[in-house]
Protein backbone atom coordinates (compact mmCIF):
# COMPACT_ATOMS: atom_id res chain seq x y z
CA UNK A 1 0.00 0.00 0.00
CA UNK A 2 1.64 3.22 -1.31
CA UNK A 3 -0.54 5.50 -0.16
CA UNK A 4 -1.06 6.65 -3.82
CA UNK A 5 -3.99 4.24 -5.68
CA UNK A 6 -3.99 4.11 -9.64
CA UNK A 7 -6.47 2.60 -11.44
CA UNK A 8 -6.55 0.45 -13.96
CA UNK A 9 -2.97 -1.34 -13.55
CA UNK A 10 -2.85 -2.41 -17.17
CA UNK A 11 -5.22 -0.95 -19.94
CA UNK A 12 -4.73 -1.35 -23.67
CA UNK A 13 -6.76 0.78 -26.27
CA UNK A 14 -6.63 1.10 -29.49
CA UNK A 15 -6.30 5.08 -31.63
CA UNK A 16 -9.83 5.77 -31.88
CA UNK A 17 -10.37 5.30 -27.85
CA UNK A 18 -11.32 7.39 -25.43
CA UNK A 19 -10.33 6.41 -21.71
CA UNK A 20 -9.04 7.36 -18.69
CA UNK A 21 -6.66 7.16 -15.82
CA UNK A 22 -7.44 7.95 -12.17
CA UNK A 23 -5.24 8.60 -8.95
CA UNK A 24 -6.05 8.42 -5.66
CA UNK A 25 -4.10 9.70 -2.97
CA UNK A 26 -4.64 8.65 1.03
CA UNK A 27 -1.78 11.10 2.25
CA UNK A 28 -3.64 14.12 3.23
CA UNK A 29 -1.36 15.61 0.38
CA UNK A 30 -2.34 19.23 -1.81
CA UNK A 31 0.01 18.51 -4.72
CA UNK A 32 -0.31 16.01 -7.70
CA UNK A 33 1.55 14.60 -10.61
CA UNK A 34 1.54 12.87 -13.96
CA UNK A 35 4.68 11.47 -15.32
CA UNK A 36 5.22 9.50 -18.43
CA UNK A 37 8.16 6.83 -18.24
CA UNK A 38 8.81 5.55 -22.00
CA UNK A 39 10.96 2.29 -21.96
CA UNK A 40 14.51 3.11 -21.54
CA UNK A 41 13.97 6.77 -21.01
CA UNK A 42 13.34 9.06 -17.67
CA UNK A 43 10.72 10.21 -16.09
CA UNK A 44 8.80 13.23 -17.72
CA UNK A 45 6.96 15.61 -16.04
CA UNK A 46 3.39 16.05 -17.87
CA UNK A 47 1.42 17.89 -15.56
CA UNK A 48 1.14 19.65 -11.88
CA UNK A 49 -1.67 20.68 -9.95
CA UNK A 50 -1.44 22.37 -6.36
CA UNK A 51 -4.37 23.37 -4.63
CA UNK A 52 -6.48 22.03 -7.59
CA UNK A 53 -5.19 24.72 -9.86
CA UNK A 54 -3.11 23.34 -12.79
CA UNK A 55 0.49 24.79 -12.22
CA UNK A 56 2.75 22.91 -14.81
CA UNK A 57 2.06 21.99 -18.13
CA UNK A 58 5.34 20.62 -19.63
CA UNK A 59 4.60 21.03 -23.40
CA UNK A 60 2.11 17.71 -23.53
CA UNK A 61 0.17 17.02 -26.70
CA UNK A 62 -3.88 18.25 -26.04
CA UNK A 63 -4.75 14.12 -26.49
CA UNK A 64 -3.88 14.29 -23.02
CA UNK A 65 -6.20 15.93 -20.80
CA UNK A 66 -5.79 16.12 -16.75
CA UNK A 67 -8.27 16.59 -14.86
CA UNK A 68 -8.36 17.26 -10.70
CA UNK A 69 -11.81 17.54 -9.23
CA UNK A 70 -10.09 17.76 -5.65
CA UNK A 71 -7.19 17.36 -4.00
CA UNK A 72 -7.17 13.53 -3.31
CA UNK A 73 -7.86 12.17 -6.98
CA UNK A 74 -6.05 13.03 -10.14
CA UNK A 75 -7.23 12.18 -13.49
CA UNK A 76 -5.87 12.33 -17.12
CA UNK A 77 -8.35 11.54 -20.22
CA UNK A 78 -6.75 10.10 -23.17
CA UNK A 79 -8.13 10.29 -26.35
CA UNK A 80 -6.83 9.64 -30.12
CA UNK A 81 -3.69 8.49 -29.26
CA UNK A 82 -0.79 6.77 -30.92
CA UNK A 83 1.49 3.84 -30.57
CA UNK A 84 4.20 6.01 -29.32
CA UNK A 85 1.91 7.08 -26.26
CA UNK A 86 2.71 3.49 -24.93
CA UNK A 87 4.31 4.09 -21.90
CA UNK A 88 3.99 3.46 -17.75
CA UNK A 89 1.99 6.77 -16.87
CA UNK A 90 3.12 7.29 -12.97
CA UNK A 91 1.14 9.48 -10.27
CA UNK A 92 2.90 11.03 -7.39
CA UNK A 93 1.64 13.67 -4.64
CA UNK A 94 3.31 15.87 -2.02
CA UNK A 95 2.54 18.37 0.39
CA UNK A 96 2.53 22.05 -0.88
CA UNK A 97 2.36 25.50 0.79
CA UNK A 98 1.43 27.57 -2.28
CA UNK A 99 0.40 27.74 -5.95
CA UNK A 100 4.07 27.22 -6.52
CA UNK A 101 5.44 26.14 -3.41
CA UNK A 102 6.18 22.07 -3.10
CA UNK A 103 7.52 19.95 -0.03
CA UNK A 104 8.96 17.28 -0.76
CA UNK A 105 8.94 13.91 -1.13
CA UNK A 106 7.39 13.21 -3.81
CA UNK A 107 4.81 9.93 -3.24
CA UNK A 108 4.37 7.64 -6.10
CA UNK A 109 1.50 5.28 -7.55
CA UNK A 110 2.47 2.27 -9.24
CA UNK A 111 1.65 3.34 -12.30
CA UNK A 112 -0.56 2.27 -15.41
CA UNK A 113 0.46 0.49 -17.84
CA UNK A 114 -0.64 1.94 -21.08
CA UNK A 115 -0.28 -0.01 -24.67
CA UNK A 116 -1.92 2.00 -27.78
CA UNK A 117 -2.64 -0.95 -30.43
CA UNK B 1 18.33 21.73 -10.18
CA UNK B 2 21.77 20.97 -10.12
CA UNK B 3 23.22 18.06 -12.46
CA UNK B 4 24.07 14.61 -11.14
CA UNK B 5 26.03 11.62 -12.27
CA UNK B 6 25.65 8.15 -11.32
CA UNK B 7 27.03 5.15 -12.92
CA UNK B 8 24.67 3.24 -15.27
CA UNK B 9 24.70 -0.53 -13.79
CA UNK B 10 26.41 -2.08 -10.18
CA UNK B 11 26.26 -5.04 -9.20
CA UNK B 12 26.52 -6.07 -5.45
CA UNK B 13 26.30 -10.10 -3.97
CA UNK B 14 23.61 -10.64 -1.28
CA UNK B 15 24.05 -10.02 2.33
CA UNK B 16 27.16 -7.37 1.66
CA UNK B 17 26.70 -3.52 1.41
CA UNK B 18 25.85 -1.48 -1.92
CA UNK B 19 27.61 1.59 -2.09
CA UNK B 20 25.81 3.60 -4.69
CA UNK B 21 27.75 7.14 -5.54
CA UNK B 22 26.58 9.93 -6.79
CA UNK B 23 28.58 12.95 -8.51
CA UNK B 24 26.52 16.63 -8.65
CA UNK B 25 29.09 19.22 -8.34
CA UNK B 26 26.60 21.88 -9.10
CA UNK B 27 24.90 22.38 -6.44
CA UNK B 28 24.12 25.22 -4.64
CA UNK B 29 23.94 25.84 -1.06
CA UNK B 30 20.22 25.49 -0.45
CA UNK B 31 20.01 21.95 -2.56
CA UNK B 32 19.19 19.15 -1.06
CA UNK B 33 20.17 15.48 -2.41
CA UNK B 34 17.63 12.69 -2.72
CA UNK B 35 17.28 9.22 -3.41
CA UNK B 36 14.17 7.25 -4.70
CA UNK B 37 14.81 3.64 -6.19
CA UNK B 38 12.28 2.13 -8.88
CA UNK B 39 11.48 -1.48 -8.14
CA UNK B 40 10.79 -3.36 -11.95
CA UNK B 41 6.91 -2.04 -12.87
CA UNK B 42 6.05 0.04 -9.65
CA UNK B 43 6.83 3.94 -9.04
CA UNK B 44 9.30 5.44 -7.47
CA UNK B 45 9.98 5.55 -3.93
CA UNK B 46 11.77 8.02 -2.32
CA UNK B 47 14.32 6.20 0.51
CA UNK B 48 16.05 9.58 1.74
CA UNK B 49 17.46 12.99 1.71
CA UNK B 50 19.87 15.46 3.21
CA UNK B 51 21.52 18.44 2.90
CA UNK B 52 25.04 18.32 4.48
CA UNK B 53 24.87 16.11 7.64
CA UNK B 54 25.48 11.88 7.07
CA UNK B 55 21.59 10.72 7.87
CA UNK B 56 20.42 7.22 8.32
CA UNK B 57 16.97 5.85 8.09
CA UNK B 58 15.55 2.44 8.33
CA UNK B 59 16.37 1.75 4.86
CA UNK B 60 19.80 3.39 3.84
CA UNK B 61 22.68 5.59 5.14
CA UNK B 62 23.21 8.41 2.74
CA UNK B 63 27.03 10.04 3.26
CA UNK B 64 27.59 13.56 1.83
CA UNK B 65 31.17 14.70 1.17
CA UNK B 66 32.34 17.81 3.44
CA UNK B 67 32.11 20.27 -0.42
CA UNK B 68 28.86 18.50 -1.06
CA UNK B 69 30.21 17.90 -4.33
CA UNK B 70 29.19 14.22 -4.43
CA UNK B 71 27.10 11.85 -1.98
CA UNK B 72 26.93 8.15 -1.71
CA UNK B 73 23.76 5.71 -0.44
CA UNK B 74 24.52 2.79 1.49
CA UNK B 75 22.63 -0.16 1.53
CA UNK B 76 24.12 -1.93 4.39
CA UNK B 77 23.06 -5.89 3.49
CA UNK B 78 21.46 -5.83 0.45
CA UNK B 79 18.88 -8.40 -0.01
CA UNK B 80 17.40 -9.71 -3.46
CA UNK B 81 14.58 -7.26 -2.86
CA UNK B 82 17.31 -3.99 -3.37
CA UNK B 83 17.41 -4.90 -6.94
CA UNK B 84 16.11 -2.00 -8.32
CA UNK B 85 17.18 1.75 -10.41
CA UNK B 86 18.29 4.25 -7.78
CA UNK B 87 17.89 7.76 -8.73
CA UNK B 88 20.04 10.60 -7.34
CA UNK B 89 18.38 13.92 -7.48
CA UNK B 90 19.45 17.37 -6.35
CA UNK B 91 16.53 20.14 -5.76
CA UNK B 92 15.34 22.18 -2.99
CA UNK B 93 13.22 20.68 -1.03
CA UNK B 94 10.42 23.13 -0.59
CA UNK B 95 9.50 26.10 -2.75
CA UNK B 96 8.80 26.18 -6.87
CA UNK B 97 11.33 22.62 -7.32
CA UNK B 98 10.05 19.52 -9.14
CA UNK B 99 12.37 16.80 -9.09
CA UNK B 100 14.15 15.62 -12.45
CA UNK B 101 14.43 12.30 -13.04
CA UNK B 102 17.81 11.14 -14.68
CA UNK B 103 18.85 7.45 -15.74
CA UNK B 104 19.76 6.58 -12.23
CA UNK B 105 21.88 3.56 -11.66
CA UNK B 106 20.52 -0.27 -12.37
CA UNK B 107 21.30 -2.38 -9.21
CA UNK B 108 21.36 -5.95 -9.69
CA UNK B 109 21.40 -7.76 -6.53
CA UNK B 110 22.99 -11.13 -6.98
CA UNK B 111 22.68 -14.42 -4.45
Amino acid sequence: ETGVTQTPRHLVMGMTNKKSLKCEQHLGHNAMYWYKQSAKKPLELMFVYSLEERVENNSVPSRFSPECPNSSHLFLHLHTLQPEDSALYLCASSQSTGLVSYNLPLHFGNGTRLTVT
Amino acid sequence: DAKTTQPPSMDCAEGRAANLPCNHSTISGNEYVYWYRQIHSQGPQYIIHGLKNNETNEMASLIITEDRKSSTLILPHATLRDTAVYYCIVTGRGGSYIPTFGRGTSLIVHP
